[in-house]
């Protein structure tokens, strides 16, 4: 079954415009949780990780998330998107003790002039 | 430091072929592993390798072989190429691990087809 579910395949915002890419994950536990950032072309690289602690993290290029224990969420915001941020997010989940980790199917974020 | 690399960068197989990609680390790293990416599938893992002279199964392992030589590489091997091994393959490693909270650092990529 699919551990983490990023429920937009597609999102298009205006260059400005806030954002928020959504990441929900199905273990009881609390597991760690990624985001990582994919430009076209290239490998994967972290944007931000929660594994403890406040719940509320800050990444880089500006990005922050919260975890929502309650909703078992994790989701991705940036308050203004600039067009360099145009690229494919990917939420992943890693789950102690059981060598598990698991990426989810991407969000490809168009940003609009 | 060139972080992690990856060889070749495109490949173009026939069913029935082997080949075996390369990956290596500068970084000193512990942990290391061999992912695929499929349209709208994300990345699925295929082997890890939480230290040297280890090697453990992913989600998608069969069909492929690993070897992790040394600290700083770990090669992955399909030994007869189906059309389903079609795919973007990206080596990374951690720190330590596996996986943890640890940053994963990730290499290019490797784009094979198999016809």
């Amino acid at each position: 079954a699919q551990s983490v579910t990023q429920p937009d395949i597609h999102i298009t915002v205006s260059e400005g415009a806030s954002l928020e890419l959504r990441c929900n994950y199905s273990y009881g536990a609390t597991p760690y949780l990624f985001w990582y950032v994919q430009s076209p072309g290239q490998g994967l690289q972290l944007l931000l990780k929660y594994f403890s602690g406040d719940t509320l993290v800050q990444g880089i290029k500006g990005f922050e998330a919260e975890f929502k224990r309650s909703q078992s969420s994790f989701n991705l915001r940036k308050p203004s998107v600039h067009w360099s941020d145009a690229a494919e997010y990917f939420c992943a989940v890693g789950v102690y003790n059981f060598n598990k980790f698991y990426f989810g199917s991407g969000t490809k974020l168009n940003v609009k002039p | 430091n060139a972080g992690v690399t990856q060889t070749p960068k495109f490949q173009v197989l026939k069913t029935g072929q082997s080949m075996t990609l390369q990956c290596a680390q500068d970084m000193n790293h512990n942990s290391m592993y061999w992912y695929r990416q499929d349209p709208g599938m994300g990345l699925r893992l295929i082997y890890y390798s939480a230290s040297e002279g280890t090697t453990d199964k992913g989600e998608v392992p069969n069909g492929y072989n690993v070897s992790r030589l040394n600290k700083r590489e770990f090669s992955l091997r399909l030994e007869s190429a189906a059309p389903s091994q079609t795919s973007v393959y990206f080596c990374a490693s951690s720190e330590a691990g596996p996986f943890e909270h640890y940053e994963q650092y990730f290499g290019p990529g490797t784009r094979l087809t198999v016809t």
